[in-house]
């Protein structure tokens, strides 16, 4: 079946560092796979997409690269902002099935 | 906004009340979903309708009642609910292929008490 790991939380870094949250997941067949942002209070938004290997998914400044040979889609952003504190959340989705698969979040606290 | 519109966005209510919540989506999307998300545990995907026909119903008690009368509304009908069903209920919208993700509602923070 399909799964997906994410780096356990919290993660707490001052305004203007780099960001690295890391992703693994197994799957059946070749995946999609996704980044999804949840600010506090509010639902799920898209943030990035990959949907095939070596792809590069960008949005607001995060990138995250599809490595079909590590099986990761790690999220990273060279410099973060307060205002991107947030719960994130790995996801894959594989072949005609329309159902997500997501990892356990990781929230980011981001400090001044 | 999204493109999915969860009213209320904030409900209390008894145990011995019924209630429901509301999702709304002109995307054009041939799958929605209903999704629960606790304190500190991870999604957990109740319901999943595709062209209005539930496919899948991850083991939910009885009380969380769904219902998709068309293609762009879905319901989630409660009643003599429990304490720990407080949560936020998060609806989700698809198109049939699923490289295209989800679009999620703002959710339904619900307070059972």
């Amino acid at each position: 079946g399909n799964s997906v790991t994410q780096m356990e939380g919290p993660v707490t870094l001052s305004e203007e560092a780099f960001l690295t949250i890391n992703c693994t997941y197994t799957a059946t067949g070749y995946p999609s796979l996704f980044w999804y942002v949840q600010y506090p209070g509010e639902g799920l938004q898209l943030l990035l997409k990959a949907t095939k290997a070596d792809d590069k998914g960008s949005n607001k400044g995060f990138e995250a690269t599809y490595r079909k040979e590590t099986t990761s889609f790690h999220l990273e952003k060279g410099s973060v902002q307060v205002s991107d504190s947030a719960v994130y959340f790995c996801a894959l989705v594989t072949g005609t099935a329309s159902k997500l698969t997501f990892g356990t979040g990781t929230r980011l606290q981001v400090m001044l | 906004e999204t493109g999915v519109t969860q009213t209320p966005r904030h409900l209390v209510m008894g145990m011995t009340n019924k209630k429901s919540l509301k999702c709304e989506q002109h995307l054009g999307h041939n799958a929605m979903y209903w999704y629960k998300q606790s304190a500190k545990k991870p999604l957990e995907l109740m319901f999943v309708y595709s062209l209005e026909e539930r496919v899948e119903n991850n083991s939910v008690p009885s009380r969380f009642s769904p219902e998709c009368p068309n293609s762009s509304h879905l319901f989630l009908h409660l009643h003599t609910l429990q304490p720990e069903d407080s949560a936020l209920y998060l609806c989700a919208s698809s198109q049939e292929e699923g490289s295209y993700g989800y679009t999620f509602g703002s959710g339904t923070r619900l307070t059972v008490v």
